[in-house]
């Protein structure tokens, strides 16, 4: 079974600066996709960025990319400028793109806070 | 266009009582999820539907829990007889097929659920 670990359980940034969230994962599959949700305060998950990890080229969303090591098993989110409403619980996640492809594995979340 | 609703957003039974979650998914969608979050276990997957039909219910806990999906439009999620362990906050979430080759699930904002 896939697992996701983010090993950085809390982190904290000065607003403007950039931060860096870690997230390894652990697969025997070669095509899959990973994902970087944000949860703030309401709760609800938004969806932050998304890599195939077939394609070399890192992701990029605004202000949100990844370094995705695939040979490392590696899927880093990088937040640059950071503002106050990036506030929030970020969860990195799995998904298979064989049959059982629905299933979104997530960490176990990292809470970052951004400093005025 | 509304998003994913779900109700009740808090909820507070004591033990042995029966609970219902409510969940209404994006119009169109044709997959629905049904997540759990607790600080112990982070989110956990505990079914999914796809037009209607469960496909997927392995990661529900045990035979007290169970989901169904009458129509397109609502899904319920019923726990009986309750338990404090049930005590977490459960996401319902909904994609289009399309989406399920992206990873975009649509979260509604949770239903926190405290058993006394």
């Amino acid at each position: 079974a896939q697992t996701v670990t983010q090993s950085q359980p809390e982190m904290s940034v000065q607003e403007a600066e950039t931060v860096t969230l870690s997230c390894t994962y652990d697969t025997s599959e070669s095509d899959y996709y990973l994902f970087w949700y944000k949860q703030p305060p309401s709760r609800q998950m938004i969806l932050v960025i998304r890599q195939e990890a077939y394609k070399q080229q890192n992701a990029t969303e605004n202000r949100f990319s990844v370094n995705f090591q695939k040979a490392a098993k590696s899927f880093s989110l990088k937040i640059s400028d950071s503002q106050l409403g990036d506030a929030a619980m970020y969860f990195c996640a799995y998904r298979s793109s064989g049959t059982s492809g629905s299933r979104l594995t997530f960490g176990e979340g990292t809470q970052l806070t951004v400093n005025p | 266009d509304a998003g994913v609703i779900q109700s009740p957003r808090h909820e507070v039974t004591e033990m042995g009582q029966e609970v219902t979650l409510r969940c209404k998914p994006i119009s169109g969608h044709d997959y629905l999820f049904w997540y759990r979050q607790t600080m112990m276990r982070g989110l956990e997957l505990l079914i999914y539907f796809n037009n209607n039909v469960p496909i997927d219910d392995s990661g529900m806990p045990e035979d007290r829990f169970s989901a169904k999906m009458p129509n397109a439009s609502f899904s319920t999620l019923k726990i009986q007889p309750s338990e404090p362990r049930d005590s977490a906050v459960y996401f319902c979430a909904s994609s289009l097929l399309q989406q399920q080759y992206t990873g975009e699930l649509f979260f509604g904002e949770g239903s926190r659920l405290t058993v006394l």
